[in-house]
């Protein structure tokens, strides 16, 4: 069985960089898409972007300019790199896996368990 | 961007009734479409995809329906632990990938 565990800084400043690492265990790690997903204090589910094993991303162009995703296949590791943050930025981040169609990344199955990032200064 | 629209914002059923949720998307979709179910504190967990598949170890009481634009998720009979906010999200168009805002499930 399949399950992400995530972790990174839960605090920062505005204008700093957040930084979030996802390790896959159980399963394969090619043939996915590996996403990152965020979810604002009581709002809505927003996709940041995905990445497959061998580098290829894709991004929400609401966030492109700020936001590099990263696969490192020896862990089974996947990270997000998000600079520049504001308080907007204030979500909780989810790692999850993302199965692949023609059409490319679809659902999303399992989830890591979520972890909140505050920006305050 | 496909937007994702989901009705209503909040829907109040009593156990054991039939809870009828709907999601409509700004342009065909054909049937790229998932539904989650996300309880307080918790990641969402997925229950449809394919718009009508459902995903492994979910209950036959959810059922999932629709094509192109128009789409619902039914739960035949509430169970306690069914009240939480769904979400559907779409994958025909990517990037990006999008989601509705979600529909509270409550207890009356």
């Amino acid at each position: 069985q399949v399950q992400l565990q995530q972790w990174g800084a839960g605090l920062l400043k505005p204008s700093g960089t957040l930084s979030l690492t996802c390790a896959v265990y159980g399963g394969s790690f090619s043939g996915y898409r590996w996403t990152w997903i965020r979810q604002a204090p009581g709002k809505g589910l927003e996709w940041i972007g995905d990445i497959n094993n061998i580098g290829d991303g894709y991004y929400n162009p609401s966030l492109k300019s700020r936001v590099t995703i990263s696969v490192d296949t020896s862990k089974n590791q996947f990270s997000l790199k998000l600079n520049s943050v504001t308080a907007a930025d204030t979500a909780v981040y989810f790692c999850a896996r993302g199965h692949i169609t023609i059409f490319g990344v679809a659902d999303f199955d399992p989830w890591g368990q979520g972890t909140l990032v505050t920006v305050s200064s | 961007e496909i937007v994702m629209t989901q009705s209503p914002a909040t829907l109040s059923v009593s156990p054991g009734e039939r809870a009828t949720l709907s999601c409509r998307a700004s342009q065909s979709v054909n049937t790229n479409l998932a539904w989650y179910q996300q309880k307080p504190g918790q990641a969402p967990r997925l229950l449809i995809s394919g718009a009508s598949t459902r995903a492994s170890g979910i209950p036959v009481r959810f059922s999932g329906s629709g094509s192109v634009t128009e789409f619902t998720l039914t739960i035949s009979s509430l169970q306690s632990e069914d009240f939480a906010v769904y979400y559907c999200q779409q994958y025909h168009s990517w990037p990006p990938i999008t989601f509705g805002q979600g529909t509270r499930l409550e207890m009356k």
